[in-house]
């Protein structure tokens, strides 16, 4: 009974592809997150949504597009990939606080 | 700009002395501050917690202190396990928690 699942965990793809990253909490929580971690280990985030709504973009490409279509669910699209792009992605949930993550999904673009 | 910031990028301690781990962030606002530990191919997992109306938190083995007019806090983890050996986040946030700022971790090395 996995509190943040995320799938795939990993995803290798050629450049100019689309891909989806999904994520599912089961916490009851009503804030989910995307974090991006690059080669330098920052952990920066990306978007934000409390009960489906967009609260925080942080100045991602828009070829990003993060949907939500439950407040349980967050699900990642990245357009056109580029080798910039490969990184670890982490959801996460919050309740009070208290980040929740999910066990990443490493991207690679070829 | 990275607004927290963990200057040391490893420690290695032996088993059974104190681990002590450092953090600085340079936007007053931040009201909130936590400690995450990462092993690999997972995800962070929330350590403690520390509100800046407190000065010290402590969770059995794991003490986090909070100096508001430096703009630090640390971790201490007293006695260091083989088991904590893993990457230490450190990461801040605002009162409305919509956003956590993390630092680029510290990874502990406790040697048995």
């Amino acid at each position: 009974d996995t509190a943040v699942s995320q799938t795939p965990k990993y995803l290798v793809t050629q450049m100019g592809n689309d891909k989806s990253i999904k994520c599912e909490q089961n916490l009851g929580h009503d804030t989910m997150y995307w974090y991006k971690q690059d080669s330098k280990k920052f952990l920066k985030i990306m978007f934000s949504y409390n009960n489906k709504e967009l609260i925080i973009n942080e100045t991602v490409p828009n070829r990003f597009s993060p949907k939500s279509p439950d407040k349980a669910h967050l699900n990642l699209h990245i357009n056109s990939l580029e080798l910039g792009d490969s990184a670890v992605y982490f959801c996460a949930s919050s309740y009070s606080g208290t980040l929740h993550f999910g066990n990443g999904t490493r991207l690679t673009v070829t | 700009d990275q607004q927290v910031k963990q200057n040391s990028p490893s420690l290695s301690v032996q088993e059974g002395r104190i681990s002590i781990l450092n953090c600085d962030y340079t936007n007053s606002m931040f009201d909130y501050f936590l400690w995450y530990k990462k092993y690999p191919a997972e995800g962070p997992t929330f350590l403690i917690s520390i509100s800046s109306i407190k000065d010290k938190n402590e969770d059995g083995r794991f003490t986090v202190f909070l100096n508001k007019s430096a703009k630090h806090l640390s971790l201490h983890i007293v006695p260091s396990q083989p088991g904590d050996s893993a990457v230490y986040f450190c990461a801040a946030s605002e009162y409305n928690f919509n956003k956590f700022y993390f630092g680029s971790g510290t990874k502990l090395n406790v040697k048995p």
